[in-house]
């Protein structure tokens, strides 16, 4: 069954540095969301993109953020200079066209800022 | 702004106990998310809800919702410790956009 993959799995950074997560969608998905999800607590939206642009996005995706479909599988989501309160699970998700036009989760990163 | 509510935040239930979670959201919306989510590991979709009246049921978990009262739930029969877990429901006001998360419900099923 297809399914979203991320990586890396684990990432440490300390405050100021620049990080990218990686994620790799569903190959005929068309619609790709990034969210997060500080330890605890819920889950959320960050930002989506469709037809290589964001169609929307969520006060926290700030001009820190940035996100990139740089080839026909890899969906980034960049964080300039991290700060600490960026330490959180980040997930990617894709989903296609027709109903139920569910959104598929990634398995996820967990970014540390130290 | 879209706010998702659910409820309990947690519930601690005895394995064979009957109970139901609620997801409140206020404001119109057709389609409904139910995920799971274990403790560090990403979400699993449950169910998906997309008229008012609809209901779908997958071993012990039903779920429902009604669209006029901007409610869904989310009921566990006979619960089983493998069910603890927790459940977030999840909004959105049409097709592709983005997911509004409810707080979550964190369930633990004591045997």
């Amino acid at each position: 069954e297809p399914e979203v993959t991320q990586t890396p799995s684990h990432q440490v950074t300390q405050m100021g540095q620049e990080v990218i997560l990686r994620c790799v969608p569903i190959s005929n998905h068309l619609y790709f969301y990034w969210y997060r999800q500080i330890l605890g607590q819920k889950v959320e939206f960050l930002v989506s993109f469709y037809n290589n642009e964001i169609s929307e996005k969520s006060e926290i995706f700030d001009d820190q953020f940035s996100v990139e479909r740089p080839d026909g599988s890899n969906f980034t989501l960049k964080i300039r200079s991290t700060k600490l309160e960026d330490s959180a699970m980040y997930f990617c998700a894709s989903s296609g066209q027709g109903d139920p036009y569910e959104q598929y989760f990634g398995p996820g990163t967990r970014l540390t800022v130290t | 702004e879209l706010k998702v509510e659910q409820n309990p935040l947690f519930l601690s239930m005895q394995e064979g106990k009957n109970y139901t979670i609620y997801c409140n959201y206020s404001t119109t919306s057709d389609r409904l998310y139910w995920y799971r989510q274990d403790p560090g590991k990403s979400l699993e979709s449950l169910f998906v809800l997309l008229s008012n009246g609809a209901v779908k049921q997958e071993g012990r978990l039903m779920a429902s919702l009604d669209t006029k009262a901007r409610l869904s739930t989310l009921h566990i029969t006979a619960a089983v410790h493998d069910l603890s877990a927790t459940y977030f429901c999840a909004v959105s006001s049409y097709a592709n956009e983005k997911l509004t998360f409810g707080t979550g419900t964190r369930l633990t099923i004591i045997p």
